[in-house]
């Protein structure tokens, strides 16, 4: 199975920032298919971008991904307040699915 | 508005059973494959399992196959998740997710509120 490996396991960052959020796959993922979910504390995930790149209906232009093959970035170009949460990453190119184990995005 | 609803939560003893529910509404439940999806306290995501309501084909993760059976309900738009034999590494918040279609197929679009099980003696 395809192993995704997240960093960093936690960013500090204040309001307005820029956030860059790293996914590492042990083998090349298929047609780019990896996606980034958010997670705030006692809530499920919400989908943010699929196929790398493409934000999900409703997503803040703020949110853009890129990347492909084994490596893949999740941009946060100005943070909001409600942006601090848990980000993870899925791969969907090969089962079985799996998860990053998440970066966690604190105030700093 | 699209929802999955989820029944309450569980304590359960080592060795016991649990049996999930989670019932959507507001689309075509046919037309979407169901997921299921655990997540340990303080952990990361762990992907369990599929099953197409349409025909209830399923396939499993090899971490749970032989103990985890999805099922569904078509008459009440109702998917089910049981898993035996319980340890106590099986507590987690167990999610049932819906995959998108189209462009979003693989992802998991909508999901329920989750449903925390317990397993302690």
């Amino acid at each position: 199975e395809i192993v995704l490996t997240q960093s960093p396991g936690t960013l500090s960052l204040s309001p307005g920032q820029r956030a860059t959020l790293s996914c590492r796959a042990s083998q090349s993922v298929t047609n780019s298919y990896l996606a980034w979910y958010q997670q705030k504390p006692g809530q499920a995930p919400r989908l943010l971008i699929c196929g790398a790149s493409t934000r999900a209906t409703g997503i803040p232009d703020r949110f853009s991904g890129s990347g492909s093959g084994t490596d893949f970035t999740l941009t946060i170009s100005r943070l909001e307040p409600e942006d601090f949460a848990v980000y993870s990453c899925q791969q969907y190119g090969s089962s079985p699915y799996t998860f990053g184990q998440g970066t966690k995005l604190e105030i700093k | 508005q699209v929802q999955l609803v989820q029944s309450g939560a569980e304590v359960k003893k080592p060795g016991a059973s649990v049996k999930v529910s989670c019932k959507a509404s507001g689309y075509t439940f046919t037309n979407n494959f169901m997921h299921w999806v655990r997540q340990a306290p303080g952990q990361g995501l762990e992907w369990m399992g599929i099953i197409n309501p349409s025909g209830g084909s399923t396939s499993y993760a090899q971490k749970v196959q032989g103990r985890v059976t999805m099922t569904r309900d078509t008459s009440t738009s109702t998917v089910y998740m049981e898993l035996s034999s319980l340890r106590s590494d099986d507590t987690a918040v167990y999610y049932c997710a819906r995959e998108g279609l189209r462009i979003k197929a693989g992802t998991f679009d909508i999901w329920g509120q989750g449903t925390m099980v317990t397993v302690s003696s």
